[in-house]
Order: structure tokens, then sequence, then C-alpha cells
């Protein structure tokens, strides 16, 4: 099992260009996240998918979309990068089930926007 | 909104000293989470508590849920230096939110051989 992964591991933009982090798991999750880390910050919920075929906004959604494309992957969009988007993006999933939230996490996107 | 305060936010110990940290809220959690970040690399869930009271062990790590369900602790013994890294707790939002997890901001353990 390779748990949760994440493409690409490194990325760096220019202001306004456009891509898509992939995430995906094979742990049979349902719910699966996209956070942020920023320096003094931890980890801010950008958006979530509860189960297959919803999404939901976190704390921090502007500037991105997100498509859970099946159980397996969820995918992290942005549009028009901005420097402020600069930052590590972490993926997670869990199985949520019961009492049961244990999310387990991807190694990280480190994404720079100049 | 839930929050989580971590403490210390730092700290510098001796190889083979014991560590010990926590995590307070004014909300009451009813499971708490405890992962750790090695530099360049994601969370890894280290020890889940689902119960006030329980006391969980995983090796040199030991985990509490506080009787209030308002605070958790982390004790680690005999520390290595591969002990380094940024501790987080976590905690479920409470009813329809559960879904999303609080973090508290981490504290950062450095291990001096």
């Amino acid at each position: 099992n390779a748990g949760v992964t994440q493409t690409p591991k490194f990325q760096v933009l220019k202001t306004g260009q456009s891509m898509t982090l992939q995430c995906a798991q094979d742990m049979n999750h349902n719910s699966m996240y996209w956070y942020r880390q920023d320096p003094g910050m931890g980890l801010r919920l950008i958006y979530y998918s509860a189960s297959e075929g919803t999404t939901d906004k976190g704390e921090v959604p502007n500037g991105y979309n997100v498509s859970r494309l099946n159980k397996r992957e969820f995918s992290l969009r942005l549009e028009s990068a901005a420097p402020s988007q600069t930052s590590v993006y972490f993926c997670a999933s869990a199985l949520f089930r019961g009492p049961n939230n244990e999310q387990f996490f991807g190694p990280g996107t480190r994404l720079t926007v100049l | 909104g839930q929050q989580l305060n971590q403490s210390p936010q730092s700290m510098f110990i001796q190889e083979g000293e014991d560590v010990s940290m926590n995590c307070t809220s004014s909300s009451i959690f009813n499971t708490w989470l405890w992962y750790k970040q090695d530099p360049g690399e994601g969370p890894v869930l280290l020890i889940a508590l689902y119960k006030a009271g329980e006391l969980t062990s995983n090796g040199r790590l030991t985990a509490q849920f506080g009787i209030t369900r308002k605070d958790s602790f982390l004790n680690i013994s005999a520390s290595i230096p591969s002990d380094v890294g940024i501790y987080f707790c976590a905690g479920p939002h409470s009813g329809a939110g559960s879904y999303q997890l609080t973090f508290g901001k981490g504290t950062k353990l450095s291990v001096i051989p």
C-alpha cells in the first residue's frame, strides 16, 4: 500500500499561471482533504470531500478549486496563482467511520509562486 | 471556533531525557490525535485517543486523554535524535463539522546528541 500519494513534489509557478495538484489514496478511505502549511500558521484546511461526490470549503478556500474525481482521487486547482499561495500543500484521507477521525497525510507539494 | 493551544512552542533537550508536551482547549473534544512531522515530510499519526482518561502507549511514546476532555498530554521517554520534528495535536470539530480536524500549531522538538 502506498497510502496517500501527491504529485508533483515541487513546483515553481509565475504569478497568473494555473496548475493542478494531484492526490490519490489506496486505503479505500471515504474522506479526503487539502491543507496548506505556512510557517507559524500550522495546518489550515482549504477544501475537503466528506465522501465521493461531495466537496466543501474549509478555512481558506479562496483562490482554489477542487475535484473529487472518484473515491481514490482528489485534485486541487489554482486557476491564477498568486505569491500568497506559496506554501506546502498536503493531501490527507480518512476512513471516517464511527468515532474514527484519523487522517493520513501525503508527503506534500512544495509550491513557489514568483 | 475551536482552538487548540500547544505548549511549549519549542524545546531543546539532551539525548536520553524525557519530554513532556501538552495541548489544551476551551472546548470539549471526543477524540485526541497526536501527529509527528519530520522535516520535509507530511505529518504521521502517532497515537489516537477516544476515551476520557485513556492512557495509550506506542513504543517510547505515551499519550493521555485528559479527564476534563479539554486537554491531552504526550510524553516521550529516553529521547533519541530521530525524535526531532514537530508534534501536533488535533481533534475533530463538533457536530456536523466532525469531518474536519482542528490542529494545534505544534511543538518543535530538538534533540542535542
